[in-house]
């Protein structure tokens, strides 16, 4: 069955960087691509970025200003997404998710989602 | 960016009864419209994807409808597990997707 399974919590001091994990299994990496959502406590979701597996091309939300880098690693079937110059409103909820190819329904969203990683921020 | 707006914000319901929830697009997104539901601690989980075609697994008591800028996600039945938080995202732009700020769903 598919499956998406992340990092665990961590804890950053403001001004850090955090390297968050994305580990899939049950389907062809390759052929989905990995997007980065994160969820502020009471917060709405909030889109971050994606990357496509097959070729490495990635595409950032301008919210972030350049801090978000979204790698991957084809042969550990795993997508990594680092935030830099982290400040304390980026104490949230971390999830990548899965978003099929355009071409097998039309349309794009997301359909397996991680179990999340909580990131905080604290001096 | 493509604004949505959920409505309302909360609901209060017993089950068996017919909820519906609404979103609205800043500007038509024609039906690129998704829905998602959240419970506590959890991920959000697909329910309906292009305004009104259901997830595979997902109960038929929850269905989708609307286009242009107005959307609404009914559930027919509410049963004990809906209680949750419900988030519209609209997908027609897709290299910005954005989410409403979410309806939470409680227990009368």
């Amino acid at each position: 069955q598919v499956q998406l399974v992340q990092s665990g919590a961590e804890v950053k001091k403001p001004g850090a960087s955090v390297k968050v994990s994305c580990q899939a299994s049950g389907y062809t990496f390759t052929s989905y691509a990995v997007h980065w959502v994160r969820q502020a406590p009471g917060q709405r979701l909030e889109w971050m970025g994606w990357i496509n597996p097959d070729n490495g091309n990635t595409k950032n939300s301008q919210n972030f200003q350049g801090r978000v880098t979204i790698t991957r690693d084809t042969s550990a079937s795993t997508a990594y997404m680092e935030l830099s110059s982290l400040r304390s409103e980026d104490t949230a909820v971390y999830y990548c998710a899965r978003l099929p190819p355009y071409h097998s329904s039309g349309y794009y969203f997301f359909d397996y989602w991680g179990q999340g990683t909580l990131v905080t921020v604290s001096s | 960016d493509i604004q949505m707006t959920q409505s309302p914000s909360s609901l209060s319901a017993s089950v068996g009864d017919r909820v519906t929830i609404t979103c609205r697009a800043s500007q038509s997104i024609r039906n690129y419209l998704n829905w998602y539901q959240q419970k506590p601690g959890k991920a959000p989980k697909l329910l309906i994807y292009a305004a009104s075609s259901l997830q595979s697994g997902v109960p038929s008591r929850f269905s989708g409808s609307g286009s242009g800028t107005d959307f609404t996600l009914t559930i027919s039945s509410l049963q004990p597990e809906d209680f949750a938080t419900y988030y519209c995202q609209q997908s027609y732009s897709p290299l910005m997707y954005t989410f409403g700020q979410g309806t939470k769903l409680e227990i009368k």
